[in-house]
Order: structure tokens, then sequence, then C-alpha cells
């Protein structure tokens, strides 16, 4: 089936380090979002990105769909930036998004 | 404007007994999906309507789930008998148009969580 893998599965950041966090994917896809899931448990949409490179204030997304991955970068990090991030493919097949397993993410002040 | 809305937001039951939960999608989304997401993994999909109409429900385990859309609007996802796993965290979310276009991003609710004893 359809693999998503996510690296590194956790990451402990000091306030205002940086980070990239890794999706590969298996098959060609339609579209992929990222995700940030607080500790409350609401999926948070961050970007929805076929391809190229979009950036939202400390947060940019680049996906290069040729060679079947993205990366999520986290620039000064903040307390808020803690939770599980998700990436998910939306395979051409079905609407349907294949999530991968996530990057637990925790800074500490 | 306003998310996707679900509830109840919490619930605990018993096993073998019966539970639903109700989805209202944001307005004028076509596409709503029922994910799973039990505890360290990320979401699965269950169900997938378009309008009401059932676009996919290969892993919804349908001797014991059930879900509707009856008006294309709201929707309900049930459980019965429950088992002990399907202690999860019950997702809904929406999008515009329909599967498999470009443009199909989905917008997720804050989900149901649930506890079977």
């Amino acid at each position: 089936g359809i693999q998503v893998e996510q690296s590194p599965p956790d990451l402990i950041l000091q306030e205002g380090a940086n980070s990239t966090l890794r999706c590969n994917f298996s098959d060609s896809v339609n579209n992929l979002q990222w995700f940030h899931q607080n500790p409350w448990g609401q999926l948070i949409n961050l970007f929805y990105i076929p391809s190229g490179t979009k950036q939202n204030g400390r947060l940019s997304a680049t996906t290069v769909a040729t060679e079947r991955y993205s990366l999520l970068y986290i620039s000064s990090s903040q307390t808020t930036d803690s939770g599980v991030y998700f990436c998910a493919p939306l395979y051409n097949q079905g609407g349907k998004l294949i999530f991968g397993q996530g990057t637990e993410l925790s800074v500490k002040p | 404007e306003a998310g996707v809305a679900q509830s109840p937001r919490y619930k605990i039951i018993e096993k073998r007994q019966s539970v639903a939960f109700w989805c209202n999608p944001i307005s004028g989304h076509a596409t709503l999906y029922w994910y799973q997401q039990i505890l360290g993994q990320g979401p699965k999909l269950l169900i997938q309507f378009q309008n009401n109409g059932v676009v996919d429900d290969s892993q919804l385990p349908k001797d014991r789930f059930s879900a509707e859309r009856l008006k294309g609007v709201d929707s309900t996802l049930k459980i019965q008998p429950a088992k002990l796993e399907d202690s999860a965290v019950y997702l809904c979310a929406s999008s515009q148009i329909g599967s498999g276009r470009a443009g199909n991003e989905q917008f997720f609710g804050p989900g149901t969580r649930l506890t079977v004893l």
C-alpha cells in the first residue's frame, strides 16, 4: 500500500532554535497537506502544497513531488509550536489523505 | 467563517454499548470525511461522502460501524456494539469540492474522544 514516512519521530528543541521535518511518500500525489496537532488534539492546517515552496510567518514548506518528499521548516521555535506535526499526501485515486505517523515536537523554554 | 463542528467532545461507554457522533461541516462544503485516530498514530479514513453519497467506505468496519449524511449537510457516525479497540478520537473533516481533484483542502473538527471500558 501507500507509504508515508516522517522523520524524525521525536524532536526536542530549545526555544529559538530552528528545525526541519521531513515527509517521504511512496507514490505520486495530487496534493499534500501539513498539519499541527496541538495538545488538545485539534488538527490545524499549516500548508496545502502540491509542489514548490510556501511561507507563512516562521513556517515554510517545500514539496518536491518528482522526488516524493516534502519538508517543513520551523524557525525561531516557540513553546506554542509544541505538538505533533503530520504530513498527509492526497492521492489521485481518491480524496482521502494518507497520514504519516507524525513528528512529535517539544519546545523547551 | 465557522469551522467544522463535532459533538460530543468526550464519551465513555462500556463495551457492547452503542454510541453516536455528530458532525456539521463548513457551510457549502460538498465532501465530508470521518477519520479514526488511535493514540500515537495518524488519522485513518473510515468513510467519505460527497453530498449525500458514499465515495469510499473501504476501511469502515461495516459489521459494527455505520454512517449517514441524509441531506448532504451534517452527518452521524454510529458504533454498535462497541469494542475495546474502538477507543480512539473520531475526527470529522470537510472540503469544498470533490475527491481526487486539485484544490481539495480538508479542514478538521475538534474530534470526539471515545473511551470504551
